[in-house]
């Protein structure tokens, strides 16, 4: 079973609201990710991060940001919620196995975000 | 441009109706094609990786299958608690994951 989890699984929040949504994982995996997948619909990488100290961002551009000041540790932070961040948020990792190599992911439960 | 498509979109079966999800890619140095299953309002949830043409993945009632262009999840005689959206992803050496938009599967009882 993955060890990887998210808080809070749920979230209603008001316009302009500072919000984090916290990932963990006890795994040791080097490389994290966040993902934000609307109902039914693909999932979109908007960032993720090789280590301690390394974020970038994804495919999808986004109005979050990042952290990692710790291998376990992954949280993505919006400083003024909008509407338009309606989604939900799922945070996963993978093992390196070799230079820009990794095994599969394990995914979190996920944060369902909904901004009034 | 990295490319994975998934078909059907959709697929009902009736319980025990076998039938195979399709996941095709144009990738330039596959390093493994993953499948995974989503339940609705969950994360996906690891089902196998597949890293060669010809290999095979079994797993209860679920079969994956490799070609070089094409991957194949085969239920045989499904049940209605197979139903979900499964995903397949592909890793290209130093590149990130590149999803296809999944199969949504409904079994009927």
């Amino acid at each position: 079973e993955a060890d990887i989890y998210q808080t809070p699984r749920y979230l209603v929040i008001g316009t302009g609201k500072k919000i984090t949504l916290e990932c963990s994982q006890t795994m040791g995996h080097d490389k994290m990710y966040w993902y934000q997948q609307d109902p039914g619909m693909e999932l979109h990488l908007i960032h993720y991060s090789y280590g301690v100290n390394s974020t970038e961002k994804g495919d999808l551009s986004s109005e979050s940001t990042v952290s990692r000041i710790r291998t376990e540790h992954f949280p993505l932070t919006l400083e003024s919620a909008r509407p338009s961040h309606t989604s939900q948020y799922l945070c996963a990792s993978s093992e390196a196995v070799g230079e820009g190599t990794y095994n599969e992911q394990f995914f979190g439960p996920g944060t369902r975000l909904t901004v009034l | 441009e990295d490319q994975v498509t998934q078909s059907p979109e959709a697929l009902r079966l009736q319980e025990g109706e076998s039938s195979s999800l399709n996941c095709s890619y144009t990738v330039s140095g596959l390093r493994g094609l993953f499948w995974y299953r989503q339940d609705p309002g969950k994360g996906p949830e690891f089902l196998f990786t597949l890293y060669s043409a010809g290999e095979e993945k079994e797993k209860e009632r679920l079969k994956a299958t490799l070609t070089k262009k094409e991957s194949f999840l085969h239920i045989t005689a499904p049940k209605p608690e197979d139903s979900a959206t499964y995903l397949c992803a592909v890793q290209v050496y130093g590149q990130n994951f590149v999803f296809g938009p999944g199969t949504r599967l409904s079994v009927l009882p």
